[in-house]
């Protein structure tokens, strides 16, 4: 079983509509990042989380350190947020940066 | 700041060479990675470092070595390349957390290799 867990793996819905990708892991973990790949390959990080919630823009993310749960949120999703967005936990002790397998997100017009 | 500087960005390598990639950050930051992501698959750790001096091993170490000498640099070493070594490799580079919890991950741009 991977330490990080994503889901959906694919994710297609209309321009406008609020999206929710959820990531779960069953490590503990120092912080977590919530990244986005383009289709082009680069990868940009969105957010690092260690507790609460963060916003930019129109993408907010949660983490529930409880429940080992964190969320990504788009809101007013347009064609050009289309990508794979990526989990990732920084696992306490080791501090290795782990990855979950990653949401397809498509946005049609 | 440059961020995470990796090259090369493009390789072909026959079978049985050797490469090097570089991968330089000037961040100061003191943990930092290499990642390979095959073709429609999530990115698989294959080195890992928190400071100059210290790397272990991660999910996939098999056929590759790697230095930390200085904080900046952290090259990857692929000896004897195989087919199987075919992918697209990223360096990242993150603080130690709680130095600065506003900071995100920082990646390079990518190599992609291909093993003939």
């Amino acid at each position: 079983k991977n330490e990080v867990e994503q889901s959906p793996q694919n994710l297609t819905a209309q321009e406008g509509e609020f999206i929710t990708i959820n990531c779960s892991y069953s490590v503990g973990i120092s912080a977590l990042h919530w990244l986005q790949q383009h289709p082009g390959g680069g990868i940009v990080s969105l957010f690092m989380l260690s507790s609460g919630k963060k916003k930019h823009g129109r993408l907010i993310a949660t983490i529930n350190i409880q429940e080992k749960h964190s969320s990504l949120h788009i809101t007013a999703s347009h064609p050009r947020d289309s990508a794979v967005y990526i989990c990732a936990v920084l696992i306490q002790g080791a501090q290795k940066l782990v990855f979950g397998q990653g949401t397809r997100l498509t946005i049609n017009p | 700041n440059a961020g995470v500087t990796q090259t090369p960005k493009f390789r072909i390598l026959k079978i049985g060479q050797s490469m090097t990639l570089q991968c330089a950050q000037d961040m100061n930051h003191n943990y930092m990675y290499w990642y390979r992501q095959d073709p429609g698959m999530g990115l698989k750790l294959i080195y890992y470092s928190v400071g100059a001096g210290i790397t272990d091993k991660g999910e996939v170490p098999n056929g590759y070595n790697v230095s930390r000498s200085t904080t900046e640099d952290f090259p990857l070493r692929l000896e004897l390349a195989a087919p199987s070594q075919t992918s697209v490799y990223f360096c990242a580079s993150t603080p130690r957390p709680g130095m600065d919890m506003n900071t995100e991950a920082f990646f390079g741009q990518g190599t992609r290799l291909t093993v003939v």
